[in-house]
């Protein structure tokens, strides 16, 4: 099984900062396969990023994916208020497809 | 407009059964496959099985390998989960989720809210 791991567990940021989450993985992981969601309280998880770097339809340019292998990262380039949530990495390169533990970006 | 609707969820005894179901729209659902993701209270998220657009495909966890059954009815655009020998640990929100692809080795682009299971005595 593929464990991934996410850094930090929380990220405490002002509004208009930027974000860099890190995912790693604890063996290789396709670029194609590699997938970052958004999870607000009490809502589904809606998808951000596919393909390690393609934004998913509606996602604005202000999210970007980028990594290979065993180090991934998702960055906000200036948090909007309504960016504020908790943030997993997914790979299904390799069943069981897996998650990291999330990373919760919260308001400083 | 995508819609997953997940119904089936209550409380349930330890030992228990329970079947899940997903009814979408909005897009050709034999097309797609489908997957269950659990959000136990306060965790994160955890893949639990997915099911190829045809039904001939499917995966599941190992901690549900041999307890659950995902299944499709294409005419009916429905998924469903089939939980027996429920364990305490089995207690979450599960969500239903549409794949990006046919096969299952695919992200999950679409989400449903979920319906809470409860395994407690």
């Amino acid at each position: 099984e593929i464990v991934l791991t996410q850094s930090p567990d929380t990220l405490s940021l002002s509004p208009g900062e930027r974000a860099t989450l890190s995912c790693r993985a604890s063996q290789s992981v396709s670029s194609i396969y590699l997938a970052w969601y958004q999870q607000k309280p009490g809502q589904a998880p809606r998808l951000l990023i596919y393909g390690a770097s393609n934004r998913a339809t509606g996602i604005p340019d202000r999210f970007s994916g980028s990594g290979s292998g065993t180090e991934f990262t998702l960055t906000i380039s200036r948090l909007e208020p309504e960016d504020f949530a908790v943030y997993y990495c997914q790979q299904y390169d390799s069943s069981p497809w897996t998650f990291g533990q999330g990373t919760k970006v919260e308001i400083k | 407009e995508v819609q997953l609707l997940e119904s089936g969820g209550g409380l349930v005894q330890p030992g228990g059964s329970l079947r899940l179901s997903c009814a979408a729209s909005g897009f050709t659902f034999s097309s797609y496959a489908m997957s269950w993701v659990r959000q136990a209270p306060g965790k994160g998220l955890e893949w639990v099985s997915s099911i190829s657009g045809s039904g001939g495909s499917t995966f599941y966890a190992d901690s549900v390998k041999g307890r659950f059954t995902i299944s499709r009815d294409n005419s009916k655009n429905t998924v469903y989960l089939l939980m027996n020998s429920l364990r305490d640990e089995d207690t979450a929100v599960y969500h239903c989720a549409k794949s990006s692809g046919y096969s299952g080795y695919e992200c999950s682009d679409y989400w449903g809210q979920g319906t809470l299971v409860t395994v407690s005595s």
